[in-house]
C-alpha cells in the first residue's frame, strides 16, 4: 500500500563510482520530484517531471541523471560520486495542475553515504 | 537570503507545554504547507493554507497563515514526545502548472517526557 516507495533505503559506496536510486509512486500523480536533504536537513528541489519530461532542474550537477520511464517511476543516477554527494535523497510525487493544491507525497528516503 | 524563515531553528519544551513555530516568506505566498519529519524517515503532510487569515487545525496542531499571507504560524497545544521530529513549511509562490515548493529550513522540536 505504500504511495511513493524509493530503494535502497541504503547506500554506501566509495567515491568514483556509478549509483542509482530508484522512486515508483501508486498515486496516479503527473508529477515527481527529486530532493536531497544535507546534513543541515536543509531541503533542496533537485528535479522536478511532469509526464515524463524534465520541467525543473535546479543547477544540479551533469552527473546527476533523472530518468523517467513512465509517469509512475523517476530514477536518479549519480556518476562519479563525491563525498560531498552523502546526504538523504527523497523522491516526492504531487499533481501540478493549474490552481491545484501543491501537495507532495514523500518517499521515505534514500541515505546515500559516499566514502 | 532564504525566502522562506523558520524560527525557532530548534526547541525543546517539557511535556504538556504549548509552542509555536513560525515561518516568514519574503513574498506574499500563493500557498503554505506544513509537513513533520520523523528522524530518519520522510515528510509527512500536515496541512495547507491559502487564504489570507486562514486558520487549520488537525489535533492538537493548529496552522494560521496571516492577512497579508507572508507569515504563517504552527501551533502545537499540549506537546507530547510523540510531537517530536522536523518541521517544515514549505511555500508555493506561484498558481501556475509546473509550480515548485520552496522550503524553510526546518525547526527540530524535541519533547522531553
Amino acid at each position: 500500500d505504500t504511495a511513493v516507495s524509493q530503494t535502497p533505503k541504503y547506500l554506501v559506496t566509495q567515491m568514483g563510482n556509478d549509483k542509482s536510486i530508484k522512486c515508483e509512486q501508486n498515486l496516479g500523480h503527473d508529477t515527481m520530484y527529486w530532493y536531497k536533504q544535507d546534513s543541515k536537513k536543509f531541503l533542496k528541489i533537485m528535479f522536478s517531471y511532469n509526464n515524463k519530461e524534465l520541467i525543473i532542474n535546479e543547477t544540479v550537477p551533469n552527473r546527476f541523471s533523472p530518468k523517467s520511464p513512465d509517469k509512475a517511476h523517476l530514477n536518479l543516477h549519480i556518476n562519479s560520486l563525491e563525498l560531498g554527494d552523502s546526504a538523504v535523497y527523497f523522491c516526492a510525487s504531487g499533481r501540478s495542475d493549474l490552481f491545484s493544491y501543491n501537495e507532495q507525497f514523500f518517499g521515505p528516503g534514500t541515505r546515500l553515504t559516499v566514502l | 537570503s532564504q525566502e522562506l524563515e523558520q524560527s525557532p531553528q530548534s526547541l525543546i519544551v517539557q511535556e504538556g507545554k504549548n509552542l509555536t513555530i513560525n515561518c516568514t516568506s519574503s513574498k506574499t505566498l500563493y500557498g503554505l504547507y506544513w509537513y513533520k519529519q520523523k528522524y530518519g524517515e520522510g515528510l509527512i503532510f500536515l496541512m495547507m493554507l491559502q487564504k489570507g487569515g486562514e486558520e487549520k487545525s488537525h489535533e492538537k496542531i493548529t496552522a494560521k497563515l496571516d492577512e497579508k499571507k507572508q507569515q504563517s504560524s504552527l501551533h502545537i497545544t499540549a506537546s507530547q514526545p510523540s510531537h517530536a521530529g522536523i518541521y517544515l513549511c514549505g511555500a508555493d509562490f506561484n498558481a501556475g502548472n509546473n509550480r515548485k515548493l520552496i522550503w524553510g529550513l526546518g525547526t527540530s522540536l524535541a519533547v522531553n517526557p
